[in-house]
């Protein structure tokens, strides 16, 4: 069972435009949250983050909002660029503080289109 | 500025051969990290360290083994290859506190293995 899902594989959307992202968790002990980018052939980097103390941080282009009571985080990114075209993973971390690493979800491959 | 290295990038294990997937950072970070992931998937975690000579069990370990015999070195050894076992491979790594969790890891670039 996933923990952490998001449902849409793909994404579509124009230069200049805005694109927005969305991940859905089920576990209520995740108190820290991060999006990573993944180019082809490379490593995931880290993107943005957010504590679940807060509802939104933004950094640039980027904007990441939660939800806490309907366990969803989406990223937004304004305006979108050819270089945003990339793979985007959500990730979770458990509060327990364990080093267990975090828990992804599947990726949204984002495309942007001139 | 190498960050987390992996080497091989790219190899092809006929079944039932065996071969180490090597990571080292330079950023004397604690905790150490291999994921794999499978097309379409999100990342599984499959072992884990905290520190030279611990380590740890992910979601995944079945068929692998790990050691840390230095705080740079965290090899990936796969014993009797599966085509199960196909899939690319990351490690991360992050300078951890204990009892904080974890938080932005630094991945390799990844290494892509075929087991045929």
């Amino acid at each position: 069972d996933q923990q952490v899902k998001q449902n849409s594989p793909s994404l579509s959307v124009q230069e200049g435009r805005i694109s927005i992202l969305n991940c859905d968790y089920t576990n209520s002990m995740f108190d820290y949250f991060l999006w990573y980018k993944k180019y082809p052939a490379e490593g995931p980097t880290f993107l943005i983050s957010i504590s679940s103390i807060k509802d939104k941080n933004e950094d640039g282009r980027f904007t990441v909002f939660l939800n806490k009571s309907a366990k969803h985080l989406s990223l937004h990114i304004v305006p979108s660029q050819p270089g945003d075209s990339a793979v985007y993973f959500c990730a979770a971390r458990d509060s327990g503080g364990g080093a267990d690493g975090l828990t992804f979800g599947k990726g949204t491959h984002l495309i942007i289109q001139p | 500025n190498a960050g987390v290295t992996q080497t091989p990038k790219f190899r092809i294990l006929k079944i039932g051969q065996s071969m180490t997937l090597q990571c080292t950072q330079d950023m004397n970070h604690n905790y150490m990290y291999w994921y794999r992931q499978d097309p379409g998937m999100g990342l599984k975690l499959i072992y884990y360290s905290v520190g030279a000579g611990i380590t740890d069990k992910g979601e995944v370990p079945n068929g692998y083994n790990v050691s840390r015999s230095t705080t740079e070195d965290f090899p990936l050894r796969l014993e009797l290859a599966a085509p199960s076992q196909t899939s690319v491979y990351f490690c991360a790594s992050i300078n951890g506190l204990t009892g904080a969790g974890v938080g932005e890891l630094f991945f390799g670039e990844g290494s892509r293995l075929t087991v045929l």
